[in-house]
């Protein structure tokens, strides 16, 4: 049974560009999150989807954007790079009738320079 | 303010000690509390989640309490190993579609 991949593991883009991240849930898993984390802290909700819908949004600014498939695998886009959206870009899954478990995959460590 | 905290940021402690580490949160009208395991560089590993309805859950040399009353929840790491040293962080769910985390406890075991 797989657990919950990321792609790609590493990123390196200048400040103004655009990145594309990518998720796919753990099998049975229909809810994805998206999950910011600078060096040294706690991750930092970005948002959820379920259902292909944006069920709730973190502090964070437009640019950062996200979508959910039908197979319920997950984009997070984010235009316009600051030096500051350098961080580890964790996504977690989870089951929405279930106890809210959420299960994290391997995350992709972005860097902007 | 919905918040959680985990003091201290970092121990060491020498192998085979049994130790504890804290989580405190501000919202008693929690749904579930969840402990994780993160080695450098990498994601989040899942170790214990702990519902509101429950005080304790076991795996293994693990042992998570959760005291809603108090805002507080334990992880006791039983016969410490080197292999245990990572940085743990925990994550309350108050029904708001995410988790809240601390910003972890770097815990070191020392040979």
């Amino acid at each position: 049974d797989a657990g919950v991949t990321q792609s790609p593991t590493h990123l390196i883009k200048t400040r103004g560009q655009q990145v594309t991240l990518r998720c796919s849930p753990k099998s049975g898993h229909d809810t994805v999150s998206w999950y910011q984390q600078a060096l040294g802290q706690g991750p930092q909700f970005i948002f959820q989807y379920y259902e292909e819908e944006e069920r709730q949004r973190g502090n964070f600014p437009d640019r950062f954007s996200g979508h959910q498939f039908p197979n319920y695998s997950s984009e997070l886009n984010v235009n316009a790079l600051l030096l500051g959206d350098s961080a580890l870009y964790l996504c977690a899954s989870s089951f929405v009738r279930g106890a809210y478990e959420q299960y994290f995959g391997p995350g992709t460590r972005l860097t902007v320079t | 303010k919905q918040e959680v905290t985990q003091i201290p940021a970092a121990l060491s402690v020498p192998e085979g000690e049994n130790l504890v580490l804290n989580c405190s949160f501000t919202d008693s009208a929690i749904y579930n509390l969840q402990w994780f395991r993160q080695d450098p560089g990498k994601g989040l590993t899942s170790l214990l989640l702990i519902q509101s309805s429950q005080r304790e859950q076991t795996s293994g040399r693990l042992n998570a309490s959760l005291d809603k009353s108090s805002g507080r929840s334990t992880l006791y790491i039983a016969a410490s190993q080197p292999g245990d040293s990572a940085t743990y962080l925990c994550a309350a769910f108050f029904g708001n579609e995410k988790l809240t985390f601390g910003t972890g406890t770097r815990l070191t075991i020392i040979p």
